[in-house]
């Protein structure tokens, strides 16, 4: 069966500074794999995903992802990180066969001026 | 105007009652879902339906049911409200290109159950 764990249940960092939030999964076959995030009183809009190729993913408002398949991670990074990006943000993998999402449990990012 | 929409946004009910979460889409995808989310939790899947016809439990079907009324509406319901059933719930929709594709989600709807 597929799992997805977020290893940090909260980020806190100030305005400018990079930040890393941490995603291992667990798949015995190919995986799809997304980054959802969640704004105050909001739905979950997709700020990423892998499907195949370059294990460097971009995506929007300036956040990548690298896909590392040894290490089963899919770790989320920004450079220099905005108020605006406070959020909740969930790490997700697609079921191939099923076409079902499982969702982490979600990493919460403070950004502090 | 939004591509996903719940009704309604907020509800407060009482154990036992029975109440309706609905859903509607304008993206024309075949493919709906019903999440419930728990702090701490993150996103978990009730029930999920590929086209009208096709209705399947998720992982915590138990308590709730759900009703394709047509390829755009896809409702959920509480049969009798219980107070773990306080939670934030989710619609979403997939397309059915033949790969895998983004999820949209509704804006939620909170539920309160007393």
């Amino acid at each position: 069966a597929q799992s997805v764990t977020q290893l940090d249940s909260q980020v806190p960092v100030f305005e400018e500074a990079p930040v890393e939030l941490r995603c291992n999964y667990s798949s015995s076959v190919s995986v799809y794999l997304f980054w959802y995030v969640q704004y105050p009183n909001q739905g979950l809009q997709l700020l990423l995903k892998y499907l195949s190729g370059s294990t460097l993913v971009k995506g929007i408002n300036g956040f990548e992802a690298e896909f590392n398949k040894s290490q089963t991670s899919f770790h989320l990074r920004k450079p220099s990180v905005h108020i605006s990006d406070t959020a909740e943000y969930f790490c997700a993998v697609g079921d191939t066969g099923g076409f079902k999402t499982i969702f982490g449990a979600g990493t919460r990012l403070f950004v502090k001026a | 105007d939004a591509d996903v929409t719940q009704t309604p946004r907020n509800r407060i009910t009482k154990t036992g009652k029975r109440i309706m979460l609905e859903c509607s889409q304008t993206k024309g995808h075949d493919r709906m879902y019903w999440y419930r989310q728990d702090p701490g939790l993150g996103l978990r899947l009730i029930y999920y339906s590929f086209d009208v016809k096709d209705i399947n439990k998720g992982e915590i079907s138990d308590g709730y049911s759900v009703s394709r009324q047509a390829q755009a509406k896809f409702s959920l319901s509480l049969e009798s409200a219980i107070p773990n059933q306080t939670a934030l719930y989710f619609c979403a929709t997939m397309g059915a290109s033949g790969s895998y594709e983004t999820q949209y989600f509704g804006p939620g709807t909170r539920l309160l159950v007393l």
